[in-house]
C-alpha cells in the first residue's frame, strides 16, 4: 500500500539548534514528496516539494528537505530552529491512480522550539 | 490568502442537524478535494472531484456527501450529526498537470453541541 510514516509526534529543539522532522515513504514509481506546515487555527501551507533534480530541496522560512531513495525519506530540517517555527509539520507524498492522483499525508509531527 | 475560499469559517450547531459547508477553488484549479481534521488527528481524506466528477472517496461517512458544481465550487455536506464529526474541515484545490501540491483554504470548524 502507498503510506507516508512520520514517526516522531513530537519534536522538541531549543531555539538555534538545528531541527530534523522525519518522514518516510512507500510509493510506486518515482514519488512527488511535500512538506506542508500548520499554524494554530489555520490551514496548511505548503513549505517545499521535491519531484526530481537535486536530492537536497529548500523551501520557505529557511527548511530544507533531503530525499533519499535509497532510505525511502524524505526528512525535513533547518540549520537553526526559531521559536515561530513551532507548529505541526506533515510529510505529503503524491500517489496516481487510474487517471488522476491524490495526496496523502502523515500523521503530522508537532514542532516545539523553545527559547 | 491562497485563493481557496472557506465559509463558513466558524460553525456551531446541534446533534441531529444538517450543514453545509462551501468551497470555492482557487482560480484555474480544477480539483477539489476535502479532508477532516479532528483534534490532535492528522487530515483524513475524505473525498475528490474533478471538474464536476467524483474522483475518489475515503473516509467518508454515509451521513456526508458532497458536489461539485458547473462553477467548480463545491459543497460538503452533513447530516444526521454526532459529537464526534466536530473537527476541522479543510478544503483544497490543484490543477491537472501541474507538480505543485495542493491549496488550502484556511478551513471550516465544525463544533457539534
Amino acid at each position: 500500500a502507498q503510506s507516508v510514516a512520520q514517526p516522531e509526534d513530537q519534536v522538541n529543539v531549543a531555539e538555534g539548534n538545528p531541527l530534523t522532522v522525519k518522514c518516510t515513504y512507500s510509493v510506486s514509481g518515482n514519488p512527488y514528496l511535500f512538506w506542508y506546515v500548520q499554524y494554530p487555527n489555520r490551514g496548511l501551507q505548503f513549505l517545499l516539494k521535491y519531484i526530481t533534480g537535486d536530492n537536497l530541496v529548500k523551501g520557505s522560512y529557511g527548511f530544507e528537505a533531503e530525499f533519499n531513495k535509497s532510505q525511502t525519506s524524505f526528512h525535513l530540517k533547518k540549520p537553526s530552529a526559531l521559536v515561530s517555527d513551532s507548529a505541526l509539520y506533515f510529510c505529503a507524498v503524491r500517489v496516481l491512480y487510474s487517471s488522476a492522483s491524490k495526496i496523502i499525508f502523515g500523521s503530522g509531527t508537532r514542532l516545539s522550539i523553545r527559547p | 490568502d491562497s485563493g481557496v475560499t472557506q465559509t463558513p469559517k466558524h460553525l456551531i450547531t446541534a446533534t441531529g442537524q444538517r450543514v453545509t459547508l462551501r468551497c470555492s477553488p482557487r482560480s484555474g484549479d480544477l480539483s477539489v478535494y476535502w479532508y477532516q481534521q479532528s483534534l490532535d488527528q492528522g487530515l483524513q481524506f475524505l473525498i475528490q472531484y474533478y471538474n464536476g466528477e467524483e474522483r475518489a472517496k475515503g473516509n467518508i461517512l454515509e451521513r456526508f456527501s458532497a458536489q461539485q458544481f458547473p462553477d467548480l465550487h463545491s459543497e460538503l455536506n452533513l447530516s444526521s450529526l454526532e459529537l464526534g464529526d466536530s473537527a476541522l474541515y479543510f478544503c483544497a484545490s490543484s490543477s491537472p498537470g501541474k507538480t505543485d501540491g495542493y491549496t488550502f483554504g484556511s478551513g471550516t470548524r465544525l463544533t457539534v453541541v
